[in-house]
């Protein structure tokens, strides 16, 4: 696509519930790229793909966090038993190769009630 | 460990005006760097990038950054503000020594411009 595409663009839950966010990457990108925005905050690493590489999940808060890419294309994100400090706008990026400048979707506000 | 530190969590400039955002990094090895900008309820948009080539690196909408090793600095600036450049602008370095390129973002600088 022309661009990183996110869906949904905004999610509101309720607490202990699951939830679980797209990332459509531009095509050709083979790095994909996870981030949280916390109100007022900057943005903080979450994981990682890179091709057929074990993912770099050290960013994963916890465990109640995990991500899948299926080959280059699509990512998910996926947040367990949410909670309410979980409430953010996730950011995912994707880059041509490991040296290149990342692009951004325009993200996914979530909201845990 | 890298790092990035952006001083002055806001910054307020006139139209017209010099916009200077300050951006300071921590690097074990010759660093990546990149500014961003983010309008209200939008995703990042890249500005600028340096990797190695020129010191000075111009961007879109009249912004330039210029690296400087011996003050670890990676400034940006325009010569004259207009009021569409009221955002949200961070710097960021690429975390080569993990391997993983990921991003370490500073905290932010919030521009206002006055009319």
């Amino acid at each position: 696509g022309a661009g990183v595409s996110q869906s949904p663009s905004n999610k509101v839950t309720e607490k202990g519930k699951d939830v679980e966010l797209r990332c459509d990457p531009i095509s050709g990108h083979t790095a994909l790229y996870w981030y949280r925005q916390r109100l007022g905050q900057g943005l903080e690493f979450l994981i990682y793909f890179q091709g057929n590489s074990a993912p770099d999940k050290s960013g994963l808060p916890s465990d109640r966090f995990s991500a899948e890419r299926t080959g280059e294309s699509v990512s998910t994100l996926t947040i367990q038993r949410t909670q309410q400090e979980d409430s953010a706008v996730y950011l995912c990026a994707s880059s041509q190769n490991l040296a290149g400048a990342q692009y951004f979707g325009a993200g996914t506000r979530l909201s845990v009630l | 460990a890298q790092s990035v530190t952006q001083l002055g969590s806001h910054v307020s400039v006139s139209e017209g005006a010099l916009v200077l955002l300050r951006c300071n990094y921590s690097s074990s090895v010759p660093p990546y760097l990149f500014w961003y900008v983010q309008y209200p309820n939008q995703g990042l948009q890249l500005l600028l990038k340096y990797t190695s080539a020129a010191t000075l690196v111009k961007g879109i909408n009249g912004f330039e950054a210029e690296f400087k090793k011996s003050e670890t600095s990676f400034h940006l600036t325009k010569p004259s503000a207009h009021m569409s450049d009221a955002a949200e602008y961070f710097c960021a370095v690429s975390d080569q020594a993990s391997g993983t390129y990921k991003y370490i973002f500073g905290t932010g600088t919030r521009l206002k411009v006055l009319a």
